[in-house]
């Protein structure tokens, strides 16, 4: 299968600062997902974009399929957007998940 | 909205009985997972299904078992709970085309004791 690697594992932010979280494939891929995994545990779906660029008020996210990764971008960060954040690439019926990155937004 | 439906959303139960876990999902998806979700593993896919009566094992299966006779049901059955298999379950769905998102119920943490 596909290996899939996120970075940082662990990032720590105040309240209003911007981020930027990786996510590397090691194959090519039909599509890529980004997930929001909550403090309650929930798993929230925030992009499924194969190339290109997408927004969704604050966040956006780019996949270079070409060069095997994508990017999640947060901008003026919230304390709610705190949780794990994970990438998942589709092939296509079967999805390879990261590892995750942990993200903690202080007021 | 169509929905994926996990439960129970808690479950206690003793090593060695068996434990059934529900998904049921209203997208009229025809693929189907489940993933258990540990500290430090990420999620692991346990078992999976591309439509009825079609089920496969993914990387940890051993333990455990899944039927697909409707498409909106799968469920998940430890046949003699372990305690290595505490954890959190989730279930999951996607319309079973290329280029079709993932979506995911609301989990289930089973503890086994």
């Amino acid at each position: 299968g596909i290996q899939v690697e996120q970075s940082p594992p662990d990032l720590i932010l105040q309240e209003g600062a911007n981020s930027t979280l990786r996510c590397n494939f090691s194959d090519s891929v039909n599509n890529l997902q980004w997930f929001h995994q909550n403090p309650w545990g929930q798993l929230i779906n925030l992009f499924y974009i194969p190339s290109g660029t997408k927004q969704n008020g604050r966040l956006s996210a780019t996949t270079v399929a070409t060069e095997r990764y994508s990017l999640l971008y947060i901008s003026s960060s919230q304390t709610t957007d705190s949780g794990v954040y994970f990438c998942a690439a589709n092939t296509g019926n079967q999805f390879y998940f990261g590892t995750g990155t942990s993200l903690t937004v202080i007021p | 909205d169509a929905e994926i439906t996990q439960s129970p959303r808690h479950k206690i139960t003793e090593t060695g009985r068996q434990v059934t876990l529900a998904c049921h999902q209203t997208w009229n998806h025809n693929n189907m997972f489940w993933y258990r979700q540990d500290l430090g593993h990420g999620l692991r896919l346990i078992h999976y299904s591309y439509g009825v009566q079609d089920t496969n094992k993914g990387e940890v299966s051993d333990g455990y078992s899944v039927s697909r006779s409707n498409t909106e049901d799968l469920p998940l059955t430890l046949e003699s709970a372990a305690s290595s298999q505490t954890s959190v379950y989730f279930c999951a769905s996607s319309e079973g085309q290329n280029n079709s998102p993932l979506h995911f119920g609301n989990g289930t943490r089973l503890t086994v004791t």
